[in-house]
């Protein structure tokens, strides 16, 4: 069975970091892009980043580029995001997911997502 | 970055409906797109992918069609189960880009 963890969040002030893991079991993790994704209160879905399963990419929306770097560590079968400069807008549920392929393909697992408040 | 424009955004519905919830792309993506469903205090579900192609689970009453700039979720009887929030994702290229969303709520 398909596992996806997330852990990490929690309440930061403005300026603050925050670094968010995604443990994953059940699945050969080198050979699928991991994703996150992240939702405001009340607001829709945003995605924020993806590496590819090799590590490649990696890839973010622009409003956390240069202040958001995912890696992974596939001999840990872990995802991370880590998160600096935050701001206010930053607060949200974030989730992890797996693609379909190495590189891109739809978020077929999610984790069960995990908040982080960014407040003064 | 490609833009995604969902409607209708909510909708209100009553149990054995026919409900039709549609996604534009503002450029070709040819079937490299997917559909979601979203419970209230859930972790989205992907529903279809390659636009048509449902997840196991995923009861027959959903089916997925479209290519290139527009795409149709339709769900043919509606069921208790199925009031949420349905978000529509193009897979096509980065950055990835959500639609709006659509609220399917009970009349």
């Amino acid at each position: 069975e398909v596992q996806l963890l997330e852990s990490g969040g929690g309440f930061v002030q403005p300026g603050g970091s925050l670094r968010l893991s995604c443990a994953a079991s059940g699945f050969n993790f080198r050979n699928y892009a991991m994703n996150w994704v992240r939702q405001a209160p009340g607001k829709g879905l945003e995605w924020a980043a993806t590496i590819s399963g090799s590590g490649a990419g990696p890839y973010y929306v622009d409003s956390v580029k240069g202040r958001f770097t995912v890696f992974r560590d596939n001999s840990k079968n872990t995802a991370y995001l880590q998160m600096t400069s935050l701001r206010v807008e930053d607060t949200a549920v974030y989730f992890c997911a797996r693609g379909t392929r190495p590189y891109m393909g739809a978020l077929d697992h999610w984790g069960q997502g995990i908040p982080v408040t960014v407040s003064s | 970055a490609i833009q995604m424009t969902q409607s209708p955004s909510s909708l209100s519905a009553s149990v054995g409906d026919r409900v039709t919830i549609t996604c534009r792309a503002s450029q070709p993506i040819r079937d490299e797109f997917g559909w979601y469903q979203q419970r209230p205090g859930e972790a989205p579900q992907l529903l279809m992918s390659l636009a048509s192609d449902s997840q196991r689970e995923v009861p027959s009453r959903f089916r997925g069609s479209g290519s290139d700039t527009e795409f149709t979720l339709t769900i043919t009887s509606l069921q208790p189960e199925d009031f949420a929030t349905y978000y529509c994702l193009q897979d096509y290229n980065y950055p990835r880009t959500f639609g709006q969303g659509t609220k399917v709520e009970i009349k």
